[in-house]
């Protein structure tokens, strides 16, 4: 299995201050179509998660862009440019390169 | 609009079986490149997922929980089944259904795990 670790496990954050979750994959995410399948996602607190960003930096449909995805290989980082206090929640990051698909243990963004 | 709903027992006893049911509309099983998953999430832990089925009735699982899993899929209904037999309190948390699509199959507006149904809450105690 494709191993995902997301840092750091917590985030308090100021308003309006940026913040950034990393990512890292035990091997590379770069598929043979040429496309990386490295996918970020938001669980508000008692809600299902919701997809942010696929192939490490489009925006799925209504995803505000205040939040941006980059990296390559085995090495991603989501940064919400200014935070807001919708933004609280745990944050994971999944490979979808390979089956199982495999997830972060989670960032868990909170607002000071 | 897709959605995608789960349904089942909220209690189960140890050692029995689970089924669970996704509901989805919005979306076909029959389109190539299409699948839907089940992913499940401890208390307070992060997710795991477990299994998906493809348009195609492939189907695929968790490894370290394949012998306790089975994924069935009835495309006139919409619906894909979850079983999971000899559960365990370990087995206690939320299990989401999630739409899906095949890695390197190109569906214009479709992308792996998406759009999630709102889970359903499983307790395995006796």
């Amino acid at each position: 299995d494709i191993v995902v670790t997301q840092t750091p496990p917590s985030l308090s954050v100021t308003p309006g201050q940026p913040a950034s979750i990393s990512c890292k994959s035990s091997q590379t995410l770069l598929h043979s179509d040429g496309k990386t399948y490295l996918s970020w996602f938001l669980q508000r607190p008692g809600q299902s998660p919701h997809l942010l960003i696929y192939e490490v930096s489009n925006r799925f449909s209504g995803v505000p862009d205040r939040f941006s995805g980059s990296g390559s290989g085995t090495d991603f980082t989501l940064k919400i440019s200014r935070v807001e206090a919708d933004d609280v929640g745990i944050y994971y990051c999944m490979q979808s390169k390979r089956l199982p698909r495999t997830f972060g243990g989670g960032t868990k963004v909170e607002i000071k | 609009q897709i959605t995608l709903k789960e349904s089942g027992p909220t209690l189960v006893k140890p050692t029995q079986t689970l089924t669970l049911t996704c509901t989805f509309s919005g979306f076909s099983l029959s389109t190539g490149g299409i699948a839907v998953g089940w992913i499940r999430q401890p208390p307070g832990k992060a997710l795991e997922w477990l299994a998906l089925i493809y348009w195609d009735d492939d189907k695929k699982y968790s490894p370290s929980l394949s012998d306790r899993l089975t994924i069935t899929k009835d495309t006139s209904k919409n619906q894909v089944v979850l079983t999971m037999t000899n559960m365990d309190p370990a087995d206690t948390g939320t299990y989401y259904c999630a739409r899906d699509t095949m890695t390197g199959y190109y569906i214009f507006g479709s992308h792996s795990l998406d759009v999630w149904g709102q889970g359903t809450t499983v307790t395995v105690s006796s």
